[in-house]
């Protein structure tokens, strides 16, 4: 079974500067799907940004990039000019390709705070 | 645009009390999950659904029952409340004709339940 792990369950950052927070996860397939989630205090949980595992550029989403390390099976996600408005829980996720397998498995979540 | 609603909010119940958590979405997704969020485990499967009266368990399905009649509905009960099932709970929904990471998973804003 694939787990996911983020070690880190809080980090800070100052407005305006980048964050790094790292994923990594445990498969044993070649193909995969990857995505960062975010929570904010209202539950909702939005999606930032998402990777597919045989494409080796990296994604990136207007701040928002990751650094995909397959070999590694790393997934961490950078956030460049942090805002107050990305304090929140961010999780990251694996999906397996395998059609009928559309779950998610989560990490454990990582408390962002950003401060002024 | 209504997405997909979770109902209720919140919610406050006894040990032993049958209570059942709604979720409607209005795409016409065909899967359907519901995940509970607990504070150092991140977001949990419970059950999953591929399609109308087709579920499966996921990875904490014990003293939870679900039902899928129509495709847009996907109801959760919890057929005895216990207080380990203190939790916010989460329904999700995901297309099956997207491929790729185009095929995300929307997520309800979730219903926060306490059993005293």
């Amino acid at each position: 079974a694939q787990t996911v792990t983020q070690s880190q369950p809080e980090m800070s950052v100052q407005e305006a500067e980048t964050v790094t927070l790292s994923c990594t996860y445990d498969t044993s397939e070649s193909d995969y799907y990857l995505f960062w989630y975010k929570q904010p205090p209202s539950r909702q949980m939005i999606l930032v940004i998402r990777q597919e595992a045989y494409k080796q550029q990296n994604a990136t989403e207007n701040r928002f990039s990751v650094n995909f390390q397959k070999a590694a099976k790393s997934f961490s996600l950078k956030i460049s000019d942090s805002q107050l408005g990305d304090a929140a829980m961010y999780f990251c996720a694996y999906r397996s390709p395998q059609g009928g397998s559309e779950k998610l498995v989560f990490g454990k979540g990582m408390k962002l705070t950003v401060n002024p | 645009d209504a997405g997909i609603t979770q109902s209720p909010r919140y919610k406050i119940t006894e040990t032993g009390r049958q209570v059942t958590l709604m979720c409607h979405q209005t795409w016409s997704h065909s899967y359907m999950f519901w995940y509970r969020q607990d504070l150092g485990h991140g977001l949990r499967l419970i059950y999953y659904s591929a399609a109308a009266d087709i579920t499966d368990k996921g990875e904490v399905p014990d003293g939870y029952v679900v039902s899928r009649s129509k495709t847009e509905n996907f109801p959760l009960t919890l057929e005895s409340a216990t207080r380990s099932q203190t939790s916010v709970y989460f329904c999700a929904s995901n297309p099956i004709f997207q491929t790729g990471v185009k095929n995300i998973q929307y997520f309800g804003a979730g219903t926060r339940l306490s059993v005293l």
